[in-house]
């Protein structure tokens, strides 16, 4: 089946470096997502890409997704506390009306 | 209103127990999901409803069992659970018709099996 690989696992980072989390799918997706999850909260979407060689920007968050349509960024610009979380990607298959499949997450802490 | 709510926060429950976790939306969203998350891990898939009817049933065990009474409302009955069930449970919905895949996630109950 369909895997989301995402790495690193975790990161620890002074305030103000930047950040960057990567996916991988073993398959073409039809979309991607991108999800934070505050410690002890539930997962709130950030953004969905759609297209080939797509990038999106949220202010200091910088999203891309590979021309294969199999691979998928997220950057984060000069890290700030309230960044910290959990930072989850999640693909749809093309093949109709599956389910996501989420990455294993990256966790970041930001030391002050 | 693009909020899930869901109820009890917290529960615990013993292991002959019969408890139900709830969850509700008023966004119209016709497609509603259940996820399982332990700690440290992503939410793992447990079932989908499409337009109140079960589409997604991620071989979960049959002491799980959900109902769609409406097109707002999610539950989960619960009995005869073990320790390892303890998690957080998270409701999630989503609108089906449309370019958005976005899933809007409630807070979710932890539940803990003594």
């Amino acid at each position: 089946g369909q895997q989301v690989m995402q790495i690193p696992q975790y990161q620890h980072v002074q305030e103000g470096e930047d950040f960057t989390t990567y996916c991988n799918s073993s398959t073409t997706l039809s979309n991607i997502q991108w999800y934070k999850q505050r410690p002890g909260g539930h997962p709130v979407f950030l953004i969905q890409l759609v297209k080939s060689g797509e990038v999106k920007k949220q202010k200091r968050l910088t999203f891309q997704f590979g021309e294969a349509k199999k691979n998928s960024s997220l950057h984060i610009t000069a890290t700030q506390t309230t960044d910290v979380g959990t930072y989850f990607c999640a693909g749809n298959n093309p093949a109709g009306n599956t389910p996501l499949v989420f990455g294993k997450g990256t966790r970041l802490s930001v030391i002050a | 209103d693009t909020e899930v709510t869901q109820t009890p926060k917290h529960l615990v429950m013993g292991m002959t127990n019969k408890k139900s976790l709830k969850c509700e939306q008023h966004m119209g969203h016709r497609a509603m999901y259940w996820y399982k998350q332990k700690a440290k891990k992503p939410p793992e898939l447990m079932f989908v409803y499409s337009y109140e009817k079960l589409s997604i049933n991620e071989s979960v065990p049959s002491r799980f069992s959900p109902e769609c009474p409406n097109s707002s409302l999610l539950n989960l009955h619960l009995h005869a659970l073990q320790p390892e069930d303890s998690a957080l449970y998270l409701c999630a919905s989503r609108e089906i018709a449309g370019s958005s895949y976005e899933q809007y996630f409630g807070p979710g109950t932890r539940l803990t099996v003594t």
